[in-house]
């Protein structure tokens, strides 16, 4: 079974709407993190956002939300007042218990490529 | 801050050619990791270093696949002989330990095509 799951392959959104990415995980360990990445054309990945499972509050960095529903084990993330340059493919990943086998190992989902429009 | 520096940016080699890949992580991060990612998904660890020990290479093609972390900073990932279907982004991250929560920043990748 996938552990990463992102059901949008690709997204239109409006210059300046918001737009939300869905993400969906499965792991039966307690303690684990998501991170959202972006990967633009050039190739690099670049660190958006990290929630831990513990944390009680939903991450925010700028304009960037996680919508973490932890029962439903989805880690959306919103982009609002989105802007041109916010057109990438972008990456949702798990680490599971750093404790365990897979260490601090990130696991990414397929990605779903998001194109603003003027 | 420097961030994590891979070169070369791209690489063209016919199969059965060697190719090496070259990592410096961001000052200060002991963790390495090289992740391969290829067209439309998401990236797959190959290997993890923690200084210089490899703590996770399962899933590192040993028969062609092998890499180094000489002193626990730079670290090289080789290909020999390459196959066409080698032929992928190979990306190298680091973090700074660990100990749990530390985020993984990438290096901009070496893209690979082999002829």
């Amino acid at each position: 079974a996938q552990k990463i799951t992102q059901t949008q392959p690709g997204m239109f959104v409006q210059e300046k709407e918001a737009v939300t990415l869905d993400c969906t995980y499965d792991t039966s360990d307690q303690s684990y993190g998501l991170f959202w990445y972006k990967q633009p054309s050039s190739g690099e990945m670049i660190f958006l956002i990290y929630q831990g499972s513990y944390d009680e509050q939903n991450a925010t960095e700028g304009r960037y939300s996680l919508n973490f529903q932890k029962a439903r084990k989805s880690a959306n993330l919103v982009i609002s007042a989105s802007q041109l340059g916010d057109s990438a493919m972008y990456f949702c990943a798990m680490r599971e218990d750093p404790s365990g086998a897979a260490g601090n190992k990130l696991t990414f989902g397929g990605g779903t490529r998001v194109l603003v429009k003027p | 801050e420097a961030g994590v520096v891979q070169s070369p940016r791209y690489k063209i080699i016919e199969k059965k050619q060697p190719v090496a890949f070259w990592c410096n992580p961001i000052s200060g991060h002991n963790t390495l990791y090289w992740y391969l990612q290829n067209l439309g998904q998401g990236p797959e660890l190959l290997i993890r270093y923690e200084n210089e020990e490899a703590v996770d290479d399962s899933q590192l093609p040993k028969d062609r696949f092998s890499a180094e972390r000489l002193k626990g900073v730079d670290s090289t990932l080789k290909i020999q002989p390459a196959e066409l279907g080698d032929s992928a982004v190979y990306l190298c991250a680091s973090s700074l330990g660990q100990t749990g929560g530390e985020t993984q920043y990438f290096g901009p990748g070496t893209r690979l095509l082999v002829l």
